[in-house]
């Protein structure tokens, strides 16, 4: 029931094309979902991040689409660039006291956009 | 900006013995966590710490893991007797209070022969 599942594990696109990941949890008591961004040997970095009170938010060429109903969240990536190429992993967290909310990760998609 | 530092960025050591992995957090942030990746796999959950004790802990936190905030700045992780299967990436996050966001450190790789 923690699990966080997390589609595609590559994605191969075109710069200037979007980019697409999706994510589905099972937990109901999830309630902050945030994107990292990796590159290699670097630690995760947050890139941007949904609360289920609202269906998208937008941030610059980044995206986050929310389906509260059917338990998913994607990331959309706009005019996707070389720069963008990194890992991307969904995550989410709820409240389980004492303000301490361990992130449970998805697998993780490797993206690469090729000129 | 401020930012999570990890020391060592590479530790070798041998099985069975101890390490200890050292995070300097953000200054102001209350909350925090160790996570770990091994290579190819996903960031999994390993302990978080709040008011100088553990808050919550994932099954990998057995009893060969510890942590501490010995001088109050510096937050560490201890791994008693190291196994082969210790080896990974081993993350810091501090969190701010009343804020959702978890700052990741640049990471221990921690190789264990």
């Amino acid at each position: 029931q923690q699990q966080v599942k997390q589609s595609p594990q590559s994605l191969i696109v075109q710069k200037g094309g979007i980019s697409i990941i999706n994510c589905a949890y099972e937990n109901t008591a999830f309630d902050y979902f945030p994107w990292y961004q990796q590159f290699p040997g670097k630690g995760p970095a947050l890139l941007i991040a949904i609360r289920p009170d609202v269906s998208e938010k937008k941030e610059g060429r980044f995206t986050i689409s929310f389906n509260k109903s059917a338990k998913q969240f994607s990331l959309h990536i706009m005019d996707s660039q070389p720069g963008d190429s990194a890992t991307y992993f969904c995550a989410a967290s709820g409240g389980s006291g004492a303000g301490s909310y361990q992130l449970t990760f998805g697998k993780g998609t490797k993206l690469s956009v090729i000129p | 900006e401020p930012e999570v530092t990890q020391t060592p960025s590479h530790q070798v050591t041998q099985m069975g013995q101890e390490v200890i992995l050292r995070c300097v957090p953000i200054s102001n942030h209350l909350y925090f966590y160790w996570y770990r990746q091994i290579l190819g796999q996903k960031v999994e959950f390993l302990v978080s710490f709040y008011n100088n004790e553990i808050s919550e802990k994932s099954e990998i936190f057995d009893d060969q893991f510890s942590v501490e905030r010995p001088d109050g700045s510096n937050f560490t992780l201890k791994i008693r007797s190291t196994k082969l299967e210790d080896s990974a990436m081993y993350f810091c996050a501090t969190q701010p209070p009343g804020a959702d966001t978890q700052y990741f450190g640049p990471g221990t790789r921690l190789t264990v022969l």
